[in-house]
């Protein structure tokens, strides 16, 4: 079973509107939770880490739901520049160093 | 901001070739890390670095690869005799602990294997 499952998408999305993502995680033990966004043929970056309370930065808001082990992401008021692939990470504790990627959400914001 | 920077951008070499990319993790961090990425699929883990020694491989990181951290600020990953599957994207990464730490990456390395 794969460590995250997200729906691939594309998601395509007019400007200024507000998109959602949710990632689900399989294993109840993961404790550190994070959202990468990767332009294309570019590393991933951090956007933003999740926290149990939910966080919000500018426009984008996570959130975790532990008992139905998945975390979200919302994108207020989404820009051209919003256009990537979204990656969610979930780590376990006392899992391995690196970090499991999925496949991530292609999110494509149309003018 | 302080980054990872990884040489070279890009690498050609032929088939059966050894190849090193080269990468200098931010300063202060302690785990390094080596992914790459075939174009069209996604990100995965090769290996895990922490005081001088792999932590952690994945089954990609077989026997022709290697990493080394030769001096205080370098870290490397040799690919000993190339394949051309072996032709993708490589992100070095390091963050300061394990865990909780996100990872920073490099802009990466295009090795291409002809």
């Amino acid at each position: 079973r794969k460590e995250v499952e997200q729906d691939p998408g594309p998601f395509n999305v007019p400007e200024g509107a507000t998109v959602a993502f949710n990632c689900t995680y399989s294993n109840s033990a993961s404790q550190s939770f994070f959202w990468y966004r990767q332009d294309c043929r570019k590393e991933p970056k951090l956007l933003m880490s999740v926290y149990s309370s939910g966080n919000e930065d500018g426009r984008f808001t996570a959130q975790l739901n532990r008992a139905s082990q998945y975390i979200s992401l919302l994108i207020r008021d989404s820009k051209l520049s919003d256009s990537a692939t979204y990656l969610c990470v979930a780590v376990r504790r006392g899992g391995a160093d690196g970090l499991t990627f999925g496949k991530g959400t292609h999110l494509i914001i149309q003018p | 901001e302080p980054e990872v920077t990884q040489t070279p951008s890009h690498q050609v070499t032929q088939m059966g070739q050894e190849v090193i990319l080269r990468c200098v993790p931010i300063s202060n961090h302690l785990y390094f890390y080596w992914y790459r990425q075939i174009l069209g699929q996604k990100v995965e883990f090769l290996v895990s670095f922490y005081n001088n020694e792999i932590s952690e491989k994945s089954e990609i990181f077989d026997d022709q690869f290697s990493v080394e951290r030769p001096d205080g600020s370098n870290f490397t990953l040799k690919i000993r005799s190339t394949k051309l599957e072996d032709s993708a994207m490589y992100f070095c990464a390091s963050s300061e602990g394990r865990g909780r730490s996100p990872l920073h990456f490099g802009n990466g390395t295009r090795l291409t294997v002809t």
